[in-house]
Protein backbone atom coordinates (compact mmCIF):
# COMPACT_ATOMS: atom_id res chain seq x y z
CA UNK A 1 0.00 0.00 0.00
CA UNK A 2 1.48 3.52 -0.72
CA UNK A 3 1.88 5.69 1.84
CA UNK A 4 2.72 9.35 1.42
CA UNK A 5 3.56 11.65 4.77
CA UNK A 6 4.40 15.34 4.84
CA UNK A 7 6.61 16.95 7.20
CA UNK A 8 8.10 20.86 8.01
CA UNK A 9 8.40 23.58 9.74
CA UNK A 10 4.09 24.32 10.93
CA UNK A 11 5.60 28.52 11.19
CA UNK A 12 7.18 30.06 8.66
CA UNK A 13 8.02 34.04 8.58
CA UNK A 14 7.24 36.53 5.86
CA UNK A 15 9.73 36.89 3.36
CA UNK A 16 11.47 33.58 4.49
CA UNK A 17 11.35 30.25 2.46
CA UNK A 18 9.10 27.45 3.05
CA UNK A 19 10.52 23.99 2.71
CA UNK A 20 8.27 20.36 3.02
CA UNK A 21 9.67 17.09 2.67
CA UNK A 22 7.36 13.72 1.73
CA UNK A 23 8.10 10.34 2.66
CA UNK A 24 7.01 7.93 0.02
CA UNK A 25 6.30 4.36 1.67
CA UNK A 26 5.48 1.10 -0.37
CA UNK A 27 6.59 2.47 -3.44
CA UNK A 28 10.12 3.30 -5.26
CA UNK A 29 10.07 6.64 -6.87
CA UNK A 30 12.83 5.26 -8.95
CA UNK A 31 10.17 2.85 -10.68
CA UNK A 32 8.40 5.87 -12.32
CA UNK A 33 5.10 7.87 -11.64
CA UNK A 34 5.07 11.62 -11.23
CA UNK A 35 4.82 13.13 -7.92
CA UNK A 36 2.78 16.31 -7.14
CA UNK A 37 2.46 19.07 -4.39
CA UNK A 38 -1.08 20.57 -4.01
CA UNK A 39 -2.15 23.11 -1.20
CA UNK A 40 -5.56 24.43 0.30
CA UNK A 41 -5.64 27.71 2.09
CA UNK A 42 -8.30 28.18 4.85
CA UNK A 43 -11.76 28.62 3.62
CA UNK A 44 -10.45 28.06 -0.14
CA UNK A 45 -10.38 25.41 -2.86
CA UNK A 46 -7.60 23.09 -3.83
CA UNK A 47 -4.60 24.53 -5.91
CA UNK A 48 -2.02 22.81 -7.62
CA UNK A 49 1.18 23.67 -7.11
CA UNK A 50 3.39 21.70 -9.28
CA UNK A 51 4.85 18.10 -9.96
CA UNK A 52 7.87 16.11 -11.10
CA UNK A 53 9.27 12.47 -12.26
CA UNK A 54 11.54 10.49 -10.54
CA UNK A 55 13.90 11.73 -13.13
CA UNK A 56 13.72 15.45 -12.21
CA UNK A 57 11.72 16.43 -15.06
CA UNK A 58 9.15 19.22 -12.94
CA UNK A 59 5.83 20.83 -14.17
CA UNK A 60 4.88 24.24 -12.10
CA UNK A 61 1.77 26.12 -11.88
CA UNK A 62 2.36 29.72 -14.06
CA UNK A 63 1.45 31.95 -10.62
CA UNK A 64 3.81 30.04 -8.81
CA UNK A 65 6.51 29.20 -10.90
CA UNK A 66 8.98 32.00 -9.74
CA UNK A 67 8.92 30.87 -6.21
CA UNK A 68 8.44 26.93 -6.18
CA UNK A 69 11.28 24.31 -6.40
CA UNK A 70 9.86 20.59 -6.29
CA UNK A 71 13.45 18.51 -5.66
CA UNK A 72 13.66 14.36 -5.55
CA UNK A 73 15.58 12.45 -3.61
CA UNK A 74 15.73 8.95 -5.27
CA UNK A 75 18.40 7.62 -2.18
CA UNK A 76 16.06 8.92 0.85
CA UNK A 77 12.49 8.18 -1.47
CA UNK A 78 11.31 11.43 -1.02
CA UNK A 79 9.97 14.51 -2.91
CA UNK A 80 10.66 17.90 -1.72
CA UNK A 81 9.28 21.39 -2.03
CA UNK A 82 10.80 25.05 -1.42
CA UNK A 83 8.71 27.80 -1.48
CA UNK A 84 10.11 31.59 -1.63
CA UNK A 85 9.30 34.69 0.10
CA UNK A 86 6.14 33.87 1.70
CA UNK A 87 3.70 35.75 2.28
CA UNK A 88 0.40 35.43 4.74
CA UNK A 89 -1.52 34.25 0.97
CA UNK A 90 1.05 30.96 1.52
CA UNK A 91 -0.42 29.86 4.57
CA UNK A 92 -2.42 26.55 3.50
CA UNK A 93 -2.51 22.84 4.07
CA UNK A 94 -0.22 21.52 1.93
CA UNK A 95 -0.63 18.16 0.49
CA UNK A 96 1.68 15.55 -1.71
CA UNK A 97 0.75 13.35 -3.72
CA UNK A 98 0.94 10.82 -6.34
CA UNK A 99 -0.18 11.22 -10.05
CA UNK A 100 -2.31 7.70 -11.38
CA UNK A 101 0.19 6.33 -13.91
CA UNK A 102 -1.73 8.46 -17.00
CA UNK A 103 -0.98 11.71 -15.31
CA UNK A 104 -4.60 12.89 -15.06
CA UNK A 105 -5.58 12.60 -11.76
CA UNK A 106 -4.27 11.66 -8.41
CA UNK A 107 -3.99 8.42 -6.57
CA UNK A 108 -2.66 8.72 -3.36
CA UNK A 109 -2.44 11.70 -1.39
CA UNK A 110 -0.71 12.36 2.02
CA UNK A 111 -2.60 13.96 4.70
CA UNK A 112 -1.30 17.21 4.29
CA UNK A 113 0.58 19.73 6.64
CA UNK A 114 -0.56 23.03 7.60
CA UNK A 115 1.65 25.55 7.57
CA UNK A 116 1.13 29.31 8.69
CA UNK A 117 3.14 31.86 7.75
CA UNK A 118 3.39 34.69 10.10
CA UNK A 119 6.12 36.85 12.23
CA UNK B 1 -7.01 28.59 -16.33
CA UNK B 2 -10.65 26.46 -16.38
CA UNK B 3 -12.82 27.33 -13.59
CA UNK B 4 -14.88 24.23 -11.63
CA UNK B 5 -17.90 25.34 -10.08
CA UNK B 6 -19.48 22.55 -7.75
CA UNK B 7 -23.53 23.03 -6.92
CA UNK B 8 -24.59 22.50 -3.82
CA UNK B 9 -21.82 23.68 -1.72
CA UNK B 10 -22.95 22.08 1.48
CA UNK B 11 -25.96 19.18 1.77
CA UNK B 12 -27.79 17.60 4.58
CA UNK B 13 -28.85 14.09 3.80
CA UNK B 14 -29.97 10.84 5.40
CA UNK B 15 -28.09 7.15 5.53
CA UNK B 16 -30.21 5.50 2.84
CA UNK B 17 -30.99 8.88 0.72
CA UNK B 18 -29.83 8.95 -2.93
CA UNK B 19 -27.64 11.96 -3.37
CA UNK B 20 -26.00 13.84 -6.57
CA UNK B 21 -23.48 16.53 -7.01
CA UNK B 22 -22.96 18.35 -9.79
CA UNK B 23 -19.85 19.89 -11.33
CA UNK B 24 -19.68 22.72 -14.18
CA UNK B 25 -16.37 23.33 -16.00
CA UNK B 26 -16.15 27.08 -17.22
CA UNK B 27 -15.20 25.70 -20.33
CA UNK B 28 -15.01 21.82 -22.28
CA UNK B 29 -12.81 19.32 -20.42
CA UNK B 30 -13.55 16.52 -22.30
CA UNK B 31 -13.69 13.27 -20.45
CA UNK B 32 -10.73 14.68 -18.24
CA UNK B 33 -13.17 14.85 -14.84
CA UNK B 34 -12.50 13.40 -11.69
CA UNK B 35 -13.67 13.25 -8.13
CA UNK B 36 -12.10 12.92 -4.50
CA UNK B 37 -13.82 12.26 -1.02
CA UNK B 38 -11.75 14.20 1.70
CA UNK B 39 -12.64 13.40 5.53
CA UNK B 40 -11.36 16.17 7.77
CA UNK B 41 -7.78 15.35 8.92
CA UNK B 42 -7.16 12.33 6.57
CA UNK B 43 -5.72 11.83 2.81
CA UNK B 44 -7.63 12.69 0.17
CA UNK B 45 -9.13 9.41 -2.04
CA UNK B 46 -9.76 8.94 -5.32
CA UNK B 47 -13.19 7.87 -6.14
CA UNK B 48 -13.38 8.46 -9.62
CA UNK B 49 -11.12 9.03 -13.24
CA UNK B 50 -12.07 9.99 -16.09
CA UNK B 51 -15.78 10.70 -15.76
CA UNK B 52 -17.06 7.41 -14.59
CA UNK B 53 -14.22 5.12 -14.06
CA UNK B 54 -14.12 3.94 -9.98
CA UNK B 55 -10.82 3.61 -8.65
CA UNK B 56 -10.02 0.20 -7.13
CA UNK B 57 -11.90 -0.27 -3.83
CA UNK B 58 -14.29 2.20 -4.28
CA UNK B 59 -18.00 0.97 -3.75
CA UNK B 60 -20.25 0.48 -6.46
CA UNK B 61 -22.89 3.00 -4.93
CA UNK B 62 -20.53 5.77 -6.41
CA UNK B 63 -21.17 6.56 -9.79
CA UNK B 64 -20.07 9.54 -11.93
CA UNK B 65 -21.84 10.65 -15.66
CA UNK B 66 -21.62 13.67 -18.23
CA UNK B 67 -19.64 15.38 -20.60
CA UNK B 68 -17.76 18.36 -21.61
CA UNK B 69 -19.09 20.46 -19.31
CA UNK B 70 -21.71 19.38 -16.71
CA UNK B 71 -20.80 16.11 -14.74
CA UNK B 72 -22.58 14.77 -11.60
CA UNK B 73 -21.26 12.38 -9.09
CA UNK B 74 -23.89 10.34 -7.78
CA UNK B 75 -23.91 8.17 -4.17
CA UNK B 76 -27.19 5.40 -4.60
CA UNK B 77 -27.57 5.04 -1.29
CA UNK B 78 -25.71 7.09 1.40
CA UNK B 79 -23.63 5.17 4.14
CA UNK B 80 -22.47 6.80 7.31
CA UNK B 81 -18.66 6.65 5.96
CA UNK B 82 -19.66 8.85 3.32
CA UNK B 83 -19.98 12.15 4.95
CA UNK B 84 -17.53 14.13 3.85
CA UNK B 85 -16.44 16.75 1.15
CA UNK B 86 -16.45 15.85 -2.13
CA UNK B 87 -14.31 17.69 -5.10
CA UNK B 88 -14.30 17.32 -9.22
CA UNK B 89 -11.17 18.47 -10.80
CA UNK B 90 -10.33 18.69 -14.17
CA UNK B 91 -7.00 17.45 -16.56
CA UNK B 92 -8.35 18.41 -19.51
CA UNK B 93 -5.63 21.14 -19.48
CA UNK B 94 -2.56 22.65 -17.43
CA UNK B 95 -2.88 23.61 -14.61
CA UNK B 96 -5.32 21.09 -13.55
CA UNK B 97 -7.99 22.91 -11.36
CA UNK B 98 -10.62 21.33 -8.43
CA UNK B 99 -13.95 22.88 -7.81
CA UNK B 100 -14.90 24.54 -4.36
CA UNK B 101 -15.92 21.18 -2.95
CA UNK B 102 -19.60 20.27 -2.00
CA UNK B 103 -20.05 19.32 2.13
CA UNK B 104 -21.63 16.36 2.69
CA UNK B 105 -23.25 16.30 5.95
CA UNK B 106 -25.81 13.95 8.17
CA UNK B 107 -29.18 15.53 8.44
Amino acid sequence: QVQLQESGPGLVKPSETLSLTCDIYGYSISSGYYWGWLRQPPGKGLEWIGDIFHNGITDYTPSLKSRVTISVDTSKNQVSLRLSSVTAADTAVYYCARLCRSGDCFDYWGQGTLVIVSS
Amino acid sequence: DIQMTQSPSSLSASVGDRVTITCRASQSVSSSLNWYQHKLGKAPKLLIYAVSILQSGVPSRFSGSGSETDFTLTISSLQPEDFATYYCQQSDSTPPTFGQGTKLEIK
